[in-house]
């Protein structure tokens, strides 16, 4: 157990709808960073947050966007949804940004 | 851009065996380099990782050498189980707000 919570573990929904996804870091973890993990794209970063601040941006789509709460837990939300964004979606937290990341079990999502 | 490139799979072994998954790297700056391994139905554990040139990293058995001539990180181990049949990524962080992963190895040990 990494100590990185993930809900809801998985989510089934339809094109067009929207969802958001949880995370919650590692206590005393300030940074939170969320990546993709498909098939056809492999395990890609997303975005990466620090004590509320967006640090850094990767390929993630304008549907998507993402926010870190002053409690420093973390939502990932997609709108718009398309079979594409099938996926499992990880979190991961570190202490700071260059510390070693402690990922969550993920949010398998199934678009319809 | 920064890149990971690693050996394909599924890589079958008998128990016992020797294994080496092969990975090499395309980096801006100066790198941290990573092995995580992904269990069935889990997240992503690191195993080992080196942060500067000819450091070796290890872990349960596992090792890799940071070797900055030939760009490469491979992963290897003298005496594989079942128990470490999964999913094997490659990754590297230049400025610590991201790893940039390789495609991942399937490793299959059979008893």
């Amino acid at each position: 157990d990494s100590g990185v919570t993930q809900t809801p573990k998985h989510l089934i929904t339809a094109t067009g709808q929207r969802v958001t996804l949880r995370c919650s870091p590692r206590s005393g973890d300030l940074s939170v960073y969320w990546y993709q993990q498909s098939l056809d794209q492999g395990l890609q970063f997303l975005i990466h947050y620090y004590n509320g601040e967006e640090r850094a941006k990767g390929n993630i789509l304008e549907r998507f966007s993402a926010q870190q709460f002053p409690d420093l837990h973390s939502e990932l939300n997609l709108s718009s949804l398309e079979l594409g964004d099938s996926a499992l979606y990880f979190c991961a937290s570190s202490v700071e940004p260059a510390g070693e990341q402690f990922f969550g079990p993920g949010t398998r999502l199934t678009v319809l | 851009g920064d890149s990971v490139t690693q050996m394909e799979g599924p890589v079958t072994l008998s128990e016992e065996a020797f294994l080496t998954i092969n990975c090499t790297y395309t980096a801006t700056g100066y790198p941290s380099l990573f092995w995580y391994v992904q269990y069935p139905g889990e997240g992503l554990q690191l195993l080992l990782k080196a942060t500067k040139a000819d450091d070796k990293g290890s872990n349960k058995g596992f090792e890799a050498t940071y070797r900055k001539e030939t760009t490469s990180f491979h992963l290897e181990k003298g005496s594989v189980q079942v128990s470490d049949s999964a999913v094997y990524f490659c990754a590297l962080s230049v400025y610590g707000n991201k790893l940039v992963f390789g495609a991942g190895t399937i490793l299959r040990v059979k008893s």
